[in-house]
């Protein structure tokens, strides 16, 4: 069965800092790996999707790797603000899943960008 | 505005009631899914739908019926309400595999 891990599972930074999180998946045989952004009481919004045969995905100051063999994959945030204070999901798909709709996800890293 | 609409927002239902959480979506999507949401197990996949008449079960599908009569439409039915089901629900939308996902607002739903 495949888990996916996020750590850290809480990260307080202050603003202007670039960040990382992390993004850890135990089956390697997977369709493509999605991140997410959550806010207090709302539904996900979808930041960056990584297929499997990519590396890495970049939107304006995010910017996501993936990893396969290995199993990670890293959400690179650069010169933080209070706006992106909110909890962030990856989530991945199976090999074999075409239609994308068995997402697997991990628990998030509920980040605070302090001003 | 297009996206996944949820409907209630919130509820609150005794034990034994059942309930139909509404989701509908006006992107012509083909697939759809429901989601729970609960603290430290992250979300699961209750059912989804690959068309309109094909549904399937995901991880976390028993209490829970779905339908998929039309592409817009896809609720979630809860037969008999238990505390256990106590949870956010979220439904989404996706296009394809190689797409990005849109997610409604949720329903936050309390069984006493």
């Amino acid at each position: 069965k495949q888990e996916v891990t996020q750590i850290p599972a809480a990260l307080s930074v202050p603003e202007g800092e670039n960040l990382v999180l992390n993004c850890s998946f135990t089956d390697s045989a997977i369709y493509n790996l999605q991140w997410f952004r959550q806010d207090p009481g709302k539904g996900l919004t979808s930041l960056l999707l990584i297929q499997s045969s990519q590396r890495e995905q970049t939107s304006g100051r995010l910017n996501a790797s993936l990893d396969k063999s290995s199993g990670r994959s890293t959400l690179y945030i650069a010169a933080s603000q209070p706006g992106d204070s909110a909890t962030y999901l990856c989530a991945v798909i199976p090999e074999g899943e075409t239609s994308g709709s068995r997402l697997t996800f991990g628990e998030g890293t509920q980040l605070t960008v302090n001003p | 505005n297009a996206g996944v609409t949820q409907t209630p927002k919130f509820q609150v239902l005794k034990t034994g009631q059942s309930m139909t959480l509404q989701c509908a979506q006006d992107m012509n999507h083909e697939y759809m899914s429901w989601y729970r949401q609960d603290p430290g197990m992250g979300l699961r996949l209750i059912h989804y739908s690959v068309g309109a008449g094909i549904t399937d079960q995901g991880e976390v599908p028993n209490g829970y019926n779905v339908s998929r009569s039309t592409t817009e439409d896809f609720p979630l039915r809860l037969l008999s309400a238990a505390p256990s089901q106590t949870s956010v629900y979220f439904c989404a939308s996706l296009r394809g595999a190689g797409y990005g996902y849109t997610f409604g607002s949720g329903t936050r739903l309390t069984v006493v």
